[in-house]
């Protein structure tokens, strides 16, 4: 069965930390990892990864994709409350479906 | 340049009723496809539209269902509901290739 597994399911940091979550999957005919914040309501795409071993970076968030051992992690570092959110990790395949995991409960203390 | 519009935003329902969820994609997307978030279980897909046909359904019962029409825009219905259906129901348009953008979501609530 195709599943995509995060951890920690939660966490909470305080101002000025660095974090890392985690995903890992097991889908078939893989095509990309995409990484997703998600405030409110509507999840805002952060990352596409198709390529092992080359990191994506965008401000003070980063992520690196492992296809050989099956996973991706997001890094953010001097995190700030506006970084609170739950952070979503999908698989895309080549049969055009998205598999996601649960996600990543990130609050910041101020 | 407008995003995923998805409507209503909130609705109550009762058990045995139905209700349809309506979606807009971004001009040019061909592609729209339907989550269901709950808290404990995450986003689970729905189905997956493009160009009038659907191309992809996950593993839901035959009480969701869901069509786009020729302009993309989609509907989802879902009939004889049930507590266990309250969630977020997320749609999502792409051109093809990956990103999905998501709309606000429709919050059903089921009495």
């Amino acid at each position: 069965e195709d599943k995509v597994v995060q951890s920690p399911l939660s966490l909470v940091v305080h101002e000025g930390d660095t974090v890392t979550l985690n995903c890992s999957y097991e889908v078939t005919n893989f095509r990309s990892l995409l990484w997703y914040k998600q405030e409110k309501k509507a999840p805002t795409f952060l990352f596409m990864l198709t390529s092992s071993g080359i990191e994506k970076k965008s401000g003070r968030l980063s992520s690196i994709l492992d296809k050989k051992e099956l996973f991706s992690i997001l890094n953010i570092t001097a995190t700030q409350t506006g970084d609170s959110a739950i952070y979503l990790c999908a698989v895309y395949n080549t049969g055009n479906q998205f598999y996601f995991g649960t996600g990543t409960s990130l609050t910041v203390i101020p | 340049k407008a995003g995923v519009t998805q409507t209503p935003r909130y609705l109550i329902k009762t058990r045995g009723q139905q209700v349809t969820l309506s979606c807009s994609p971004i001009s040019g997307h061909r592609s729209v496809s339907w989550y269901q978030q709950t808290p404990g279980q995450g986003l689970q897909f729905l189905f997956e539209y493009f160009s009038e046909t659907q191309r992809n359904k996950g593993n839901f019962p035959g009480r969701f269902s869901g069509r786009q029409f020729s302009n993309s825009r989609s509907e989802m219905n879902v009939s004889t509901l049930e507590l266990g259906d309250s969630a977020l129901y997320l749609c999502a348009s792409s051109l093809g290739g990956g990103v999905l953008t998501f709309g606000a979501g429709s919050r059903l609530t089921v009495l």
